[in-house]
C-alpha cells in the first residue's frame, strides 16, 4: 500500500504561475521528500524535509511539513515550461537504515 | 559522469523466460534499492540492500531475486517471467540514512509477453 498520497492527480498551469502540490501520509516519519521525472527518465532527488522541520527552501521550490496533520506542500514558483514532469513525494518512516515509500505523484504541465 | 547505471534499458521476455538486471553505482554508497514503477502508480520497492552482504525484502519480492555482488553492484533476476511482471525497474542507491536522498538510475523497460 501507498504511503503517500499526492492531490491533484494532475494539474495544468501557464508559465509564471505558482504551481502547489500536496502530499498526506498515514505513519511517523523520519523525513520526507520530493522527487521529479521527466517522462521516461528516472527519478531526480529534489529537496528533503526531517519531521522536526516545517518549511525547506531550495531556489525556486519550497517545502511546508505539518506533522500534527500528516502532511507536506511543494510550491515552485514562477513555473517554466522546463517543470513540466511528475512530482512523488516519498516518506521514510524506518528506525534503521532508509527506505522510502512513495505516493502516485502529480503530473504537473506547465504550458508557454 | 556518477551515479546508478542501469542495464539494459529495453528487453522483451517471453512468459517463463529469466533475465537479470544489472545494476551499479560509484558514489560508495552503502545502500540500494529495486523499485518497480506501473503506470498510474508510484514506485514500489521490490528488494533492497542496506549494506553489502544483506539484502531484505520490500512490498512485492515474489517473484525477483536479488544478488548484491559487492558494494558497487546489485542485481534482480526474474526466474520465470509472467505478464505481471512488464513494468519499468529502478535502481537507486543511497547513504546508510538517506539524508542526502536517493539516486536513481533512468530505468529498464521490461516487457513479458
Amino acid at each position: 500500500s501507498q504511503q503517500g498520497e499526492e492531490d491533484p492527480q494532475a494539474l495544468s498551469i501557464q508559465e509564471g504561475e505558482n504551481a502547489t502540490m500536496n502530499c498526506s501520509y498515514k505513519t511517523s516519519i523520519n523525513n520526507l521528500q520530493w522527487y521529479r521525472q521527466n517522462s521516461g527518465r528516472g527519478l531526480v532527488h529534489l529537496i528533503l524535509i526531517r519531521s522536526n522541520e516545517r518549511e525547506k527552501h531550495s531556489g525556486r521550490l519550497r517545502v511546508t511539513l505539518d506533522t500534527s496533520k500528516k502532511s507536506s506542500s511543494l510550491l515552485i514558483t514562477a513555473s517554466r515550461a522546463a517543470d513540466t514532469a511528475s512530482y512523488f513525494c516519498a516518506t521514510d518512516a524506518w528506525t534503521s537504515g532508509s527506505r522510502l515509500t512513495f505516493g502516485e505523484g502529480t503530473q504537473l504541465t506547465v504550458n508557454p | 559522469n556518477a551515479g546508478v547505471t542501469q542495464t539494459p534499458k529495453f528487453q522483451v521476455l517471453k512468459t517463463g523466460q529469466s533475465m537479470t538486471l544489472q545494476c551499479a553505482q560509484d558514489m560508495n554508497h552503502n545502500s540500494m534499492y529495486w523499485y518497480r514503477q506501473d503506470p498510474g502508480m508510484g514506485l514500489r520497492l521490490i528488494y533492497y540492500s542496506a549494506s553489502e552482504g544483506t539484502t531484505d525484502k520490500g512490498e512485492v519480492p515474489n517473484g525477483y531475486n536479488v544478488s548484491r555482488l559487492n558494494k558497487r553492484e546489485f542485481s534482480l533476476r526474474l526466474e520465470s517471467a509472467a505478464p505481471s511482471q512488464t513494468s519499468v525497474y529502478f535502481c537507486a542507491s543511497s547513504t546508510s540514512q538517506g539524508n542526502y536522498g536517493y539516486t536513481f538510475g533512468s530505468g529498464t523497460r521490461l516487457t513479458v509477453v
